[in-house]
């Protein structure tokens, strides 16, 4: 299994949908977790970080498996603003302290 | 400025060229990050330092890559006899407290014709 792996997109949907992105990772000693949103030719800034088993902010909830090593995150009542790509991203432990971004999920919200 | 600065935020160079990029990181950020990013995929890691010294370099994809970070602030990536699939993003980021949030500057655009 690759260190991180996402979804295959791009997903395109109409505003007010409910979408989930699904990212998978291979380090079972990881303990942090981030979601990312990079805008078209911007550099990527930190959208939620999960520490346990999950985590709340408005529209957007991230969400940690464990035992099936994956995070999720649900974005609900789309707007056209949210249109951008997701990067998941997975640190490790120790003194290798590198994160790993996986390859991105680029959402299109439609009118 | 209050952010990550890069430069240049373009570059266009010749193959077998030899070309510096620069980092400046946040004021007291002691984690300092490169990464490379071609179009359609997420940020790829090269290297991390911890105050002056790198402490992970596993992403550097050969020995023409090099970085340094010698008085623990601004950072320098160094590539030598540049090839066209050097051509890429190159993105700087820093941190507080790693492996926490990475605050990232707008890039350096590498173009080798």
């Amino acid at each position: 299994r690759k260190e991180v792996e996402q979804d295959p997109g791009p997903f395109n949907v109409p505003e007010g949908a409910t979408v989930a992105f699904n990212c998978t990772y291979s380090n079972s000693a990881s303990q942090s977790f981030f979601w990312y949103r990079q805008d078209c030719r911007k550099e990527p800034k930190l959208l939620m970080s999960v520490y346990s088993s999950g985590n709340e902010d408005g529209r957007f909830t991230a969400q940690l498996n464990r035992a099936s090593q994956y995070i999720s995150l649900l974005i609900r009542d789309s707007k056209l603003s949210d249109s951008a790509t997701y990067l998941c991203v997975v640190p490790y432990t120790g003194a290798n302290s590198k994160l790993t971004f996986g390859k991105g999920i680029t959402l299109s919200v439609r009118p | 400025g209050a952010g990550v600065s890069q430069t240049p935020s373009n570059k266009v160079t010749e193959k077998g060229k030899y070309v510096e990029l620069r980092c400046d990181p946040i004021s007291g950020h002691t984690a300092l990050y490169w990464y490379r990013q071609s179009l359609g995929q997420g940020p790829e890691f090269l290297i991390y330092f911890q105050g002056t010294g790198a402490a992970d370099d596993s992403g550097l994809p050969n020995d023409r890559f090099f970085a340094v970070r010698p008085e623990g602030s601004v950072s320098t990536l160094k590539i030598q006899r540049t090839e066209r699939g050097d051509s890429a993003v190159y993105l700087c980021a820093s941190s507080q407290y790693p492996p926490g949030e990475l605050f990232f500057g707008e890039g350096s655009r590498l173009t080798v014709l």
